[in-house]
C-alpha cells in the first residue's frame, strides 16, 4: 500500500461549481498536510497546510483533515478557470530539528469549464 | 527576490549518457530538495541538501547522486541514463528543510532519453 493515495481524475466541472479533491494516508507519522498547486510547465507552488484535524479556510479554498481516518480533502468553492490545474495532496514527518521529509500524492488533474 | 531558477529548461539525452541538472535556490535558502515527477509514480523525492551535506535520500539508485555548492547552489547527476529516466525534475529551496510551509519550488528541467 502507498503512503499517500490520491484519485488521479481527471476532473472536469463547470464554473462556479464546488470542487472536491481527495487522499488517503497510511503512515500515521505524518505531521503536517499540505496542498500544491501546479501549472502547466511550472512546479508546484503551496497553497494550504495544516497541522490538526479540523478545517482551515483561505476565500475560496478550505483544508480538511481527518487524522482519525487518515483523511484529507481539498474543497475549492465557486471554482474559477483559473483553478485548472493539477492538485497534489503532500504530508511531512518530522525527523527532529529542522529535519522533514515530504511525500506527495500523485495529482488530480483539474479542468473548470467556462 | 529571486525565485528558485533551474537550468537547462529542456535536455534530450540517450540511453548511456550521463545529464547534470543545476538548481538556484533563493537567495539565504540553505535547503535544496530534488524531485522527480512522472505521470506514473507523480512526485518522488531523491534527495535534500542542507548546507552542502546530504540528509535525506529517497529510494533511488546510485546512479542518482546530487552536490551542494557553499552558495547554495545544487547540482543533480544522472549516470547511465535510463528510457525511465525521462521525467521532469524539479527541486526546491527552502530556509531550513523540508517543513511544511517553506519550499518554493522552481519550474523544473524536462529530461527526455532517447
Amino acid at each position: 500500500q502507498k503512503e499517500v493515495e490520491q484519485d488521479p481524475g481527471p476532473l472536469s466541472v463547470p464554473e462556479g461549481a464546488i470542487v472536491s479533491l481527495n487522499c488517503t494516508y497510511s503512515n500515521s507519522a505524518f505531521q503536517y498536510f499540505m496542498w500544491y498547486r501546479q501549472y502547466s510547465r511550472k512546479g508546484p507552488e503551496l497553497l494550504m497546510y495544516t497541522y490538526s484535524s479540523g478545517n482551515k479556510e483561505d476565500g475560496r479554498f478550505t483544508a480538511q483533515v481527518d487524522k482519525s481516518s487518515k483523511y484529507i480533502s481539498l474543497f475549492i468553492r465557486d471554482s474559477q478557470p483559473s483553478d485548472s490545474a493539477t492538485y497534489l495532496c503532500a504530508m511531512s514527518e518530522y525527523f527532529g530539528g529542522s529535519n522533514y521529509k515530504l511525500t506527495f500524492g500523485k495529482g488530480t488533474l483539474l479542468t473548470v469549464n467556462p | 527576490k529571486a525565485g528558485v531558477t533551474q537550468t537547462p529548461r529542456y535536455l534530450i539525452k540517450t540511453r548511456g549518457q550521463q545529464v547534470t541538472l543545476s538548481c538556484s535556490p533563493i537567495s539565504g535558502h540553505r535547503s535544496v530538495s530534488w524531485y522527480q515527477q512522472t505521470p506514473g509514480q507523480g512526485l518522488q523525492f531523491l534527495f535534500e541538501y542542507f548546507s552542502e551535506t546530504q540528509r535525506n535520500k529517497g529510494n533511488f539508485p546510485g546512479r542518482f547522486s546530487g552536490r551542494q555548492f557553499s552558495n547554495s547552489r545544487s547540482e543533480m547527476n544522472v549516470s547511465t541514463l535510463e528510457l525511465g529516466d525521462s521525467a521532469l525534475y524539479l527541486c526546491a529551496s527552502s530556509l531550513a528543510g523540508q517543513s511544511y510551509n517553506e519550499q518554493f519550488f522552481g519550474p523544473g528541467t524536462r529530461l527526455t532519453v532517447l
